[in-house]
């Protein structure tokens, strides 16, 4: 079965400060892991997107990164501001046959970003 | 340009009866999703439309829910009656073709009592 599983659950970091969500997909065959932030109220946007062959990807303060082999990721927040208060989703979908295209998303990890 | 559309974006109703959220995609977005997110959790897919047609609906509790995406451009999703369990966001999201960018809607927030 597809599962994305991501890790915290939530995180509490002082406004300034660097931090690092991780997820962990068995997704397969794999396409490509997005990852996606969710405003209180408000659909996911996506931040970025990482096929097979990238192991980095930035936006901005925001830079995931993608281990193929060990099928993990991890997206890297840099100098936290309060507007990045959110969940943040990680979401991998699928290549090839009925799956193709389809999301398997994470649970998300709250991130909360205090002054 | 404008986002994908939903409404209404909140929706309180008494169990058993009956509720529909209106979605309108991107324009020129072929592929349409509905979603089901509980709090604190990932959203999970209800249905998919390619144009007008229910390409993937095994997820959708068929005895209570439907959807319909008339002329493939928008869409709406129904739930009669509705159940307690049901309280959750219902969001909408387009894509241009399988397997592209999905954007999502800001969702309609349900609430059965």
């Amino acid at each position: 079965k597809n599962q994305v599983e991501q890790s915290p659950q939530s995180l509490i970091i002082l406004e300034g400060k660097n931090c690092t969500l991780q997820c962990n997909y068995t997704v397969s065959p794999f396409s490509n892991l997005r990852w996606y932030k969710q405003d209180t109220g408000r659909g996911p946007v996506s931040l970025t997107i990482m096929t097979f062959s990238e192991n980095t990807k930035s936006n901005g303060r925001y830079t995931a990164t993608l281990d193929a082999d060990t099928k993990q990721s991890s997206l890297h927040i840099t100098a936290s501001q309060l507007s990045d208060s959110a969940s943040y989703i990680c979401v991998v979908s699928a290549a090839g046959g009925t799956s193709y295209g389809k999301l398997t998303f994470g649970q998300g990890t709250i991130l909360t970003v205090h002054p | 340009e404008a986002g994908v559309v939903q409404s209404p974006r909140y929706k309180i109703i008494e169990k058993k009866q009956p509720v529909a959220f209106w979605c309108n995609p991107i324009s020129g977005h072929n592929t349409l999703y509905w979603y089901l997110q509980n709090l604190g959790q990932g959203p999970e897919l209800l249905i998919r439309y390619e144009n007008e047609e229910a390409v993937d609906d095994s997820q959708l509790p068929k005895d209570r829910f439907s959807a319909e995406r008339l002329k493939g451009v928008d869409s709406t999703l129904k739930i009669q009656p509705a159940e307690l369990g049901d309280s959750a966001v219902y969001l909408c999201a387009s894509s241009f073709s399988q397997g592209g960018e999905q954007f999502f809607g800001p969702g309609t927030r349900l609430t059965v009592l």
